[in-house]
């Protein structure tokens, strides 16, 4: 069964520190791997992953997916009380459906 | 700017009540898809559409069924409302995932529904 499991579930920092979230997966089949940002309504697209070992960025944030070891992992430095959100991971395997993880709900303490 | 417009924020209907949740996109997008959120249980796929009068359940079919007549809009039916079926429903779109690079799926702003 394809299954997408995110760790923490939740993680409270204070601004400025750096954070990792997790995103592991179960794969029968594996075609990209998606980030998202949900901070109210809907969720904003971070990074879209498909290639081992090569490295996402946008500002503060960046992602890498291991596809040998079937994770990716997303990094936020010096956080702001802005990156409050729920981050949530979403795998195709290649059935035309984004499979989604329960999310990690960030809070950062000013 | 890509948009995915949900006909309603917040729903309130009673149990047993018939509800329909519209959806729609105006990017040309050939899949559509609708997903609710639960806390603790995170975004699970009710539905999707791959084309026009296309439609392949998802991982909670059950209670819910769908309608696409025209490929910008996608509506998600609620036949007899319950309970458990309180929940947020969020809407999204995409080109077929594997056809382009860098594809993602572009979500609405998600219907709160509150089944009483």
């Amino acid at each position: 069964e394809d299954k997408v499991v995110q760790s923490p579930l939740s993680l409270v920092v204070h601004e400025g520190d750096t954070v990792t979230l997790n995103c592991s997966y179960e794969v029968t089949n594996f075609r990209s791997l998606l980030w998202y940002k949900q901070e109210k309504k809907a969720p904003t697209f971070l990074f879209m992953l498909t290639s081992s070992g090569i490295e996402k960025k946008s500002g503060r944030l960046s992602s890498i997916l291991d596809k040998k070891e079937l994770f990716s992992i997303l990094n936020i430095t010096a956080t702001q009380t802005g990156d409050s959100a729920i981050y949530l991971c979403a795998v195709d395997f290649g059935n035309e459906k984004l499979t989604f993880g329960t999310g990690t709900r960030l809070t950062i303490i000013p | 700017d890509v948009k995915v417009t949900q006909s309603s924020r917040y729903l309130v209907k009673r149990t047993g009540e018939k509800v329909f949740l519209e959806c729609v996109q105006d990017m040309d997008h050939e899949n559509m898809f609708w997903y609710r959120q639960d806390p603790g249980l995170g975004l699970r796929l009710i539905y999707f559409s791959y084309d026009v009068k296309m439609k392949e359940k998802g991982d909670i079919p059950e209670g819910y069924s769908v309608s696409r007549e025209k490929k910008e809009r996608f509506s998600l039916i609620l036949e007899s409302a319950s309970t458990n079926q309180t929940s947020m429903y969020l809407c999204a779109s995409s080109f077929p995932l594997g056809l382009k690079a860098n594809t993602e799926a572009f979500f609405g702003q998600g219907t709160r529904l509150t089944v009483v």
